[in-house]
């Protein structure tokens, strides 16, 4: 299966810890998109990037949360300073850009963070 | 700039339609519909992209009014398998989910 993954797909950590979680998108897809979900909600935009450029980033993210995809293939999300409130799932997805704004995107399993 | 959805939960019996609508503040270049199952992640049904446009596969449909900037997903003779939460997303950039509607079939 060439799906999305991401790994880990749970994480305990207490607060304070930083936490690094990693994202494979579809190999052809040049968009990759970060969102948190908490229970009962929609998924929440944080950022995205086209190829290696982090096009656009949720005024929502602080400054605890930075994003990588250095080679335009997986891409990192990293917490700083763990609180209790970044406890949600962290879903990633990609999707091949044309030459249109809006195309699918195709969501991984998740990561879902507990903060202690 | 999230778009809201109505209603926020819908029980049905297996065989009966539903409507789910989402609507926006803001101006629509499209709309896409995606289906949450429990400990799942979402997983696309359809984008529309015209105003007035209309798409659908199987039992499930959509319309998308740009000038409203509303849109409706429509589920028609439900099956079991249609239970979960739906979601409208917009896209201007940034892209927004709404709140979700929790759809549940019934026997």
């Amino acid at each position: 299966d060439t799906g999305v993954s991401q790994d880990p797909r749970h994480k305990i950590t207490k607060r304070g810890q930083n936490v690094t979680f990693r994202c494979d998108p579809i190999s052809e897809h040049n968009r990759l998109y970060w969102y948190r979900q908490t229970l009962g909600q929609g998924p929440e935009f944080l950022t995205y990037f086209q190829n290696e450029a982090q096009l656009e980033k949720s005024r929502l993210l602080s400054d605890r949360f930075s994003a990588e995809r250095p080679k335009g293939s997986f891409s990192t999300l990293e917490i700083q300073r763990t609180e209790q409130g970044d406890s949600a799932m962290y879903l990633c997805a990609s999707s091949l850009a044309g030459t249109s704004v809006t195309d699918t995107q195709y969501f991984g399993p998740g990561t879902r963070l507990t903060v202690l | 700039q999230q778009p809201v959805q109505s209603p926020q939960a819908v029980i049905l019996r297996e065989g009966e339609d539903a409507v789910i609508n989402c609507s926006s503040s803001k101006a629509l270049y499209s709309v896409h519909w995606y289906r949450q199952k429990h400990g799942e992640a979402p997983v696309f049904l359809m984008i529309l992209l015209k105003g007035g446009e209309q798409k659908g596969h199987d039992k499930i449909s959509a319309s998308f009014n740009e000038k409203k900037q509303q849109s409706s997903l429509y589920l028609t003779a439900s099956q079991l398998s249609y239970s979960g939460t739906y979601f409208c997303g917009t896209d201007r950039n940034k892209f927004y989910f709404g709140s979700g509607t929790k759809l549940n079939v019934k026997p």
